[in-house]
């Protein structure tokens, strides 16, 4: 699976939107960038997942660019309960590859007041 | 997606001994997989829980010292085997079911070893 690069920490101010940028220069076409985030604490939650196109559900928004060698999560009105390691994934889907995520070291993201 | 139940919270364990991590999906699963998190660290795979087979461990880990259960298609057990000090981390159940495309998880076992 292709590797991440994201930045270690991002600071945002409460209310305002949250963009944490991804790296993946290597992946392929038949794999998907996952994002997933880690509250202190607890274990990870699965936020968003995308192969190409942009994609919002009620969490977050998904932008991929159209070379798919980065992408961008956002969370479009941060409150302070987002404030968490969020983990950027990229990764085979389908029922006859291999299951495993990798995960990288994340972006700790604080939302101040 | 499937709701993951994970017992003990937490533990304070000796040295020497062994503590067994029970995890308990509220629907059938195709995989389950075991990590363990490091304080302040990311997460690394333990390794695949297999229902009715051996599990499949990742580099680094051996089955004498993480024993790994799959009775049925719900429920997993790990067990951390003669436990020093460097065992002391958070171990997470995991879960993926056939139905969606994301992986569930367990709030995780915070094991210290003294």
């Amino acid at each position: 699976d292709a590797k991440t690069t994201q930045p270690p920490s991002m600071d945002c101010a409460e209310g305002r939107a949250a963009n944490l940028p991804c790296n993946h220069s290597t992946i392929s076409g038949n794999e998907y960038v996952y994002w997933y985030r880690q509250i202190h604490s607890q274990g990870p939650q699965y936020i968003i997942h995308g192969l190409k196109n942009n994609e919002t559900n009620e969490m977050a928004s998904l932008i991929i660019t159209e070379d798919r060698k980065s992408s961008t999560l956002i969370l479009p009105h941060a409150t302070l309960r987002d404030t968490a390691v969020y983990y950027c994934i990229v990764r085979v889907a389908g029922w006859d590859s291999n299951y495993q995520l990798i995960w990288g070291a994340g972006t700790k993201l604080i939302i101040k007041p | 997606s499937a709701v993951i139940s994970q017992k003990p919270s937490r533990d304070i364990c000796q040295r020497g001994t062994s503590l067994t991590i029970q995890c308990q999906v509220d629907s059938q699963v195709t995989m389950m997989f075991w990590y363990r998190q490091q304080p302040g660290q990311s997460l690394t795979l333990i390794a695949t829980a297999n229902q009715g087979s051996e599990a499949t461990y990742e580099s680094g880990f051996v089955i004498d010292k993480f024993p790994i259960s799959r009775p049925n298609l719900t429920f997993s057990t790990l067990t951390v085997s003669n436990m020093s000090p460097e065992d002391s981390s958070i171990y997470l159940c995991s879960a993926r079911s056939s139905t969606v495309y994301g992986y569930t998880f367990g709030s995780g076992t915070r094991l210290t070893v003294v």
